[in-house]
């Protein structure tokens, strides 16, 4: 089983639909992060949770939320999704000090 | 404001040929710099990380360089093979409780 699980996988939705990403991980890390990668973009953090009562908003989280629910879990929503955020979404967890992302398999999110 | 610029933005070569990526960073402080590869449609893995103080580390093909003064790191890919086509993100990280900065990544493909 991969350490850190995003679900679903792949999405497609309709403008207007909220949308709810999740992901958990195994692998006992306080910070967590989620990221949208498009193509010639590379990746843009969205919010970032270093421990469960911590949220921070990243570079582009108008349109979008987050809820730390464990250490082990971290949930994206898109209230209201529209067609500029299809992407592919990475979440990623880390540990203070040595700074190395552990991501997940992603989820390919597609808003018509 | 911190920034990581990553050249060139895409390269093809011929299996079994070299080639160097190079990262360009005006992350401040420094902690760490970190390159990951990205396969197709996957998450990111990291393959090396360099410290303040390390000039050079290898990962069997793959080697990392780093000189802290000009701000630069490469790396290296040498006797390259068909799965070494993705895409090599450099990420530097300032340590502590601050996050780290992505460079838009290079895209390698390697021809047969």
């Amino acid at each position: 089983d991969a350490d850190v699980t995003q679900t679903p996988r792949n999405r497609i939705t309709k403008t207007g639909k909220r949308i709810m990403l999740e992901c958990s991980q195994t692998k006992g890390h306080d910070r967590m992060y989620w990221y949208r990668q498009d193509p010639g973009l590379g990746l843009r953090l969205i919010y970032y949770s270093f421990d469960v009562k911590d949220i921070n908003k990243g570079e582009i989280s108008d349109g979008y939320s987050v809820s730390r629910q464990a250490q082990a879990k971290f949930s994206l929503s898109l209230e209201s999704a529209i067609p500029n955020q299809t992407a592919l979404y990475f979440c990623a967890t880390s540990v203070a000090g040595t700074g190395e992302l552990f991501f997940g398999e992603g989820s390919r999110l597609t808003v018509l | 404001k911190n920034q990581v610029e990553q050249s060139p933005q895409s390269l093809i070569i011929l299996e079994g040929k070299n080639c160097t990526l190079q990262c360009n960073y005006t992350v401040s402080p420094f902690s760490n710099l970190r390159w990951y590869k990205q396969d197709t449609g996957r998450g990111p893995v990291s393959l090396t990380i360099m410290t303040f103080s390390e000039n050079t580390k290898s990962n069997g093909r793959y080697t990392a360089t780093l000189d802290a003064d000009t701000k630069q790191s490469s790396l290296h890919i040498t006797a390259s093979q068909l799965s070494d086509s993705a895409s090599y993100i450099c990420v530097v990280s300032p340590g502590g409780s601050y996050i780290p900065t992505f460079g838009r990544g290079t895209s390698l493909i390697v021809h047969p």
